[in-house]
């Protein structure tokens, strides 16, 4: 168990709908990621937030959205959703916003359907 | 352009063997390096971490090496299980001057069969 909690596991929906994914950090990790990863693919760096500030953004489309609270949990807002969204979507965290030796802390992921 | 290549991008061997999973990469300024496994539909976990000044290091029957001078790095597991079944990921840190980025590889899926 790593520490990061992430909601809902599954989900199914439809285009054009919009969800939104949840992730609770490990007790005194500042920074979150979040990732994508479709079909037998790597996973695509998509945002990071510190302490509730952006970070660094990746290949996040502008459909997608994401915030970290002041409590430090963080969600992802996918809207307008297409086929090709179907992915697992990851979230990780870490200690600190990028120094030191930086591992990742891997939730289990949420693994969405778009039919 | 900062990149991290992986070989094989899949692999097959028999329970009991041994293999190597190979990267390379091109990113600077390097800070650390790490080997991740991730277990098919889960999160990857952690297995390794190098950074400039090591050679090799060992968790259990997992051997990473780093050659910082040809950028290369090398994940050697012996004995191989079945629950080695995984794909494994390389992952490079940019330094200081590089925003301290992460720089994913597409990962190399190992199969062990029996």
């Amino acid at each position: 168990d790593s520490g990061v909690t992430q909601t809902p596991k599954h989900l199914i929906t439809a285009t054009g709908q919009r969800v939104t994914l949840r992730c609770s950090p490990r007790s005194g990790d500042l920074s979150v990621y979040w990732y994508q990863q479709s079909l037998d693919q790597g996973l695509q760096f998509l945002i990071q937030y510190y302490n509730g500030e952006e970070r660094a953004k990746g290949n996040i489309l502008e459909r997608f959205s994401a915030q970290q609270f002041p409590d430090l949990h963080s969600e992802l807002n996918l809207s307008s959703l297409e086929l090709g969204d179907s992915a697992l979507y990851f979230c990780a965290s870490s200690r600190l916003a990028g120094g030191g030796t930086g591992e990742l802390f891997f939730g289990e992921g949420s693994r969405l359907t778009v039919l | 352009k900062n990149q991290v290549e992986q070989s094989p991008q899949s692999l097959i061997i028999l329970e009991g063997k041994n293999c190597t999973l190979q990267c390379n990469y091109t990113v600077s300024p390097f800070s650390n390096l790490r080997w991740y496994k991730q277990d098919t539909g889960r999160g990857p976990v952690s297995l390794t971490i190098m950074t400039f000044s090591e050679n090799t290091k060992s968790n259990g029957r997992y051997t990473a090496t780093l050659d910082a001078d040809t950028k290369q790095s090398s994940l050697h597991i012996t004995a191989s299980q079945l629950s080695d079944s995984a794909s494994y990921i390389c992952v490079v840190r940019l330094g200081v001057g590089g925003g301290n980025k992460l720089t994913f590889g597409t990962g190399t899926q190992l199969k062990v069969e029996l």
